[in-house]
């Protein structure tokens, strides 16, 4: 069956700092990773998405994550953080099962200090 | 990118009555449509999977009865809350995915609130 760890419940950075939430998936075929971004009330913003090829993929907002099979992992990385990323983050796994909801991770919290 | 509208983006609403909720694909067509209800502080909870024309099926545990479901047209899914009670208030949030894609585009979320 398919799942995401995210180890880290509640991050906190002060703004201008680097930042790296991490995320551990499983499941048994290539996995099509996502990372979300969340802010209070409301949906969820797509940052980034890993399908195949260049395991470093870029999003929107500065992010880029790393796919590494041999980890299980897709981790988010930020080089340097504004005030404004404070926000909930959410990673995915999808399948190419078209009728299949995403697995979601329980999410990272982001806090930034001034 | 896909756009996903969610209708009304609030609701606060007296105990039994019903509410519905709305979710658009405005630019795509939806073949299957995914409904979330997410608590404070956690992860979204999957409620139910919708194909267009078709029954929906709904997660364990999830009563099909008070949580109507509609996918009536491939741009159309509607949410039904029907007698609602306090405990239905929350965050309700729709996906939905084009034919042939595997990315889910989300609406903006509906915040429920029953007296």
């Amino acid at each position: 069956a398919q799942s995401v760890t995210q180890p880290d419940i509640h991050i906190t950075v002060s703004e201008g700092a680097s930042l790296e939430l991490r995320c551990n998936y499983s499941y048994g075929a290539t996995p099509y990773l996502f990372w979300y971004v969340q802010s209070p009330g409301q949906g969820l913003q797509l940052l980034l998405k890993y399908f195949s090829g260049d395991t470093l993929v870029q999003g929107i907002k500065g992010f880029e994550a790393e796919f590494k099979r041999s980890q299980s992992s897709f981790n988010l990385r930020k080089p340097s953080v504004h005030w404004s990323d404070a926000a909930e983050y959410f990673c995915a796994v999808g399948s190419d099962n078209y009728g299949q909801n995403f697995v979601f991770g329980p999410g990272t919290r982001l806090s930034v200090l001034p | 990118g896909a756009v996903v509208s969610q209708h009304p983006s609030r609701v606060i609403c007296k105990s039994g009555t019903s509410v519905k909720i709305e979710c658009r694909s405005l630019d795509f067509q939806a073949t299957t449509m995914f409904w979330y209800r997410q608590f404070p502080k956690q992860s979204l909870m999957l409620m139910a999977t919708s194909n267009e024309g078709s029954k929906a099926t709904y997660e364990q545990g999830v009563e099909k009865d008070k949580f109507l479901i509609n996918h009536a047209s491939l741009t159309l899914s509607t949410l039904t809350v029907t007698s609602a009670h306090p405990e239905d208030s929350s965050f309700y949030i729709c996906s939905a995915r084009g034919p042939g894609s595997i990315e889910l585009f989300f609406g903006e979320g509906s915040r429920l609130t029953v007296l």
